[in-house]
């Protein structure tokens, strides 16, 4: 079976600075895809970004990027020019290649100082 | 676009009773599945719609049941509520692809609904 190990409870970040948040995975499968979603106070999770695992290059979005190490099997986000509005629930998710499920990391706390 | 579309968004149940949690997927989307997020935890995988039929299921007892509609809307049903039945319950929507594209991989969820039983 699938799981998914986020390893930080919580975190703090400064405004303007960068953060990571570690992810690591376990799968016997060759085709899947990796998801950080957002869950802010409001409860809706928002894709932040998304991995395939065949691709070696790394997923960027704007300010979020991924740091992925599919040997390591490890999925870690850094979020560059922190804001106010990044404070969320962050989870990272697996979703294989075959079957639409998603498992998810039990999420990191992230806190943003002004 | 209405996203995906939850009711109730918040309910209490008495320990025993039984409840109907309702999603409306996003439109052209016809893959519902349901999620358990408890306090402090991740979404845990409950099960999967497709083309109104039980697809996929999580570790869950069969007091937890489902189904879908023709227009792909989704209900979700517990029976004999338990204490620990208290949690949010997350709708995700999904396309059914044959051929993967990786834009079509990603799920759209409701905003949930919290379940308190009592």
């Amino acid at each position: 079976a699938q799981t998914v190990t986020q390893s930080q409870p919580e975190m703090s970040v400064q405004e303007a600075e960068t953060v990571t948040l570690s992810c690591t995975y376990d799968t016997s499968e060759s085709d899947y895809y990796l998801f950080w979603y957002k869950q802010p106070p409001s409860r809706q999770m928002i894709l932040v970004i998304r991995q395939e695992a065949y691709k070696q290059q790394n997923a960027t979005e704007n300010r979020f990027s991924v740091n992925f190490q599919k040997a390591a099997k490890s999925f870690s986000l850094k979020i560059s020019d922190s804001q106010l509005g990044d404070a969320a629930m962050y989870f990272c998710a697996y979703r294989s290649g075959v079957f639409n499920k998603f498992y998810f990391g039990s999420g990191t706390k992230l806190n943003v100082k002004p | 676009d209405a996203g995906v579309t939850q009711s109730p968004t918040h309910l209490i149940k008495t320990r025993g009773q039984q409840v109907t949690l309702r999603c409306s997927p996003k439109s052209g989307h016809d893959t519902v599945s349901w999620y358990q997020q408890a306090l402090g935890q991740g979404p845990q995988f409950i099960f999967q719609y497709y083309e109104e039929e039980e697809r996929q299921r999580g570790n869950f007892p069969d007091r937890f049941s489902g189904h879908q509609f023709p227009n792909y809307s989704s209900e979700l049903n517990v029976n004999a509520l338990l204490l620990g039945d208290s949690a949010l319950y997350l709708c995700a929507s999904s396309q059914n692809v044959i051929v993967q594209d990786a834009t079509n991989t990603e799920a759209f969820f409701g905003q949930g609904t919290r379940l308190t039983v009592v």
